[in-house]
């Protein structure tokens, strides 16, 4: 079993959906959650960044944390064409050192 | 400013043969990340160095892999009697000294046939 698990889609929504992406991990060790977005033939980009348990919120984004139940999300709301692409879980114990990264979900914003 | 530079981007080596794979990190950078990506999958950790020194390797598949940063800057990861199983999406990324934010670079495409 993987330490992060995440569905790999693909997710395809209409255009001002709401967008729920999500992820359980194992290690109960891990403490820093982020999400990377990946646009196709590109290197992934560091999108919302959270530290424990609780809810961070950037403009459209929210990321959620629950360590109880080792279960992160990533909610995009109105989301647009050009939120059309692979977003990946990461985490890690101390933060500066290695990310364990989920498989990617594939999203597609329909217009 | 600049990014995280990679290169070549594109290999294509004969099995058997030794390939080296450099990153050039953001200016600053003390901390270097190389993973390994395949096709539809997630970055998967080979190793990471602060400054010169390589403080994990735990990620590298065997002995035929292996990575130095001799003056804490540009970084070569080497693979040795390359063989088809190491085809994959070499990703570099940086990290500066205040931050969790690993930037990553454009990746190097290997393909061993």
């Amino acid at each position: 079993q993987k330490e992060v698990e995440q569905d790999p889609g693909p997710l395809s929504v209409p255009e001002g959906a709401i967008v729920s992406l999500n992820c359980t991990y194992s290690n109960s060790a891990f403490q820093y959650f982020m999400w990377y977005r990946q646009y196709s033939r590109k290197g992934p980009e560091l999108l919302m960044y959270t530290y424990s348990s609780g809810n961070k919120e950037d403009g459209r984004f929210t990321a959620q944390v629950d360590k109880s139940s080792k279960y992160i999300s990533l909610f995009i709301r109105d989301s647009q064409p050009s939120d059309s692409a692979t977003y990946l879980c990461a985490m890690s114990i101390f933060g500066n050192e290695k990310l364990t990264f989920g498989t990617g979900t594939r999203l597609t914003i329909i217009p | 400013g600049a990014g995280v530079s990679q290169s070549p981007r594109y290999k294509v080596t004969k099995r058997g043969q030794d390939v080296a794979l450099r990153c050039d990190p953001i200016s600053g950078h003390v901390s270097l990340y190389w993973y390994r990506q395949a096709l539809g999958q997630g970055p998967e950790f080979l190793t990471y160095f602060n400054y010169e020194a390589q403080q994990d390797k735990s990620g590298l598949p065997n002995d035929r892999f292996s990575a130095e940063r001799p003056e804490g800057s540009i970084s070569t990861l080497t693979i040795q009697r390359t063989e088809q199983r190491d085809s994959a999406m070499y990703r570099c990324a940086s990290r500066g000294p205040s931050s969790y934010e690993q930037y990553f670079g454009p990746g190097t495409r290997l393909t061993v046939t």
